[in-house]
């Protein structure tokens, strides 16, 4: 079946380092996406969202790229810090059967940032 | 404003058992959506509600159900608990359907 996927399980960087994590996924006709954050023993904070007639979108220190070409997502984090150290995940907005939404998440990327 | 509201944030049952998790979204909020989050699965969705209505279930047994109420606050139940139940069950809302998702802290369950 369709899925979000992530390519790599752990990233490691540099503090002060710019962060890449990527995602693909499969259903060419999905909308809306976000990257969340979660650190442990938390839920997933939401970071940065893109819809599908944008190519990237920029926040503080992120920025989301999207290529709807080859379905590849990426997140962007500038001069990486400490406190960016978590799991991250992307995940797709999916139309439901019934008018409804629900998300579908990539298995997410560890980030850990060496000082 | 407050946040997305998860209760209990820990809980122990007992094979067999049921259990009811509640979720308060926030304010203004009608969506509210359930996902199960697991280290060998990853987080995977339960269901989503609209004012009052169930309006997407995701691959789950007749075991996990849910509701939602007039003031848009959400349970979910997991009837006979099996020890595959132990997860951290989050809670997400949305102002509309499809965009800006919050979540809750989450509730951990460990069945036993």
């Amino acid at each position: 079946g369709e899925s979000v996927g992530l390519h790599l399980p752990t990233l490691s960087v540099q503090e002060g380092d710019n962060s890449i994590i990527n995602c693909a996924y499969s259903n060419s006709a999905s909308d809306y996406f976000i990257w969340y954050k979660q650190e442990s023993g938390k839920g997933p904070q939401f970071i940065i969202d893109i819809r599908s007639n944008m190519d990237k979108r920029q926040g503080q220190r992120v920025t989301v790229l999207l290529n709807k070409t080859v379905k590849h997502l990426s997140l962007q984090i500038a001069a990486t810090q400490p406190g960016d150290s978590a799991v991250y995940f992307c995940a797709e907005n999916r139309n439901g059967n019934n008018a409804g939404n629900m998300l579908t998440f990539g298995g997410g990327t560890r980030l850990m940032v060496k000082p | 404003k407050a946040g997305v509201t998860q209760t209990p944030r820990y809980l122990i049952k007992t094979r067999g058992q049921q259990v009811t998790l509640s979720c308060s979204p926030i304010s203004g909020h009608r969506s509210v959506s359930w996902y199960q989050q697991t280290p060998g699965q990853g987080l995977q969705f339960l269901f989503e509600y609209f004012s009052e209505t169930q309006r997407n279930k995701g691959n789950f047994p007749g075991r996990f159900s849910g509701r939602q109420f007039s003031n848009s606050r959400s349970e979910m139940n997991v009837s006979t608990l099996e020890l595959g139940d132990s997860a951290l069950y989050l809670c997400a809302s949305s102002l509309a359907s499809g965009s800006g998702y919050t979540f809750g802290s989450g509730t951990r369950l460990t069945v036993v």
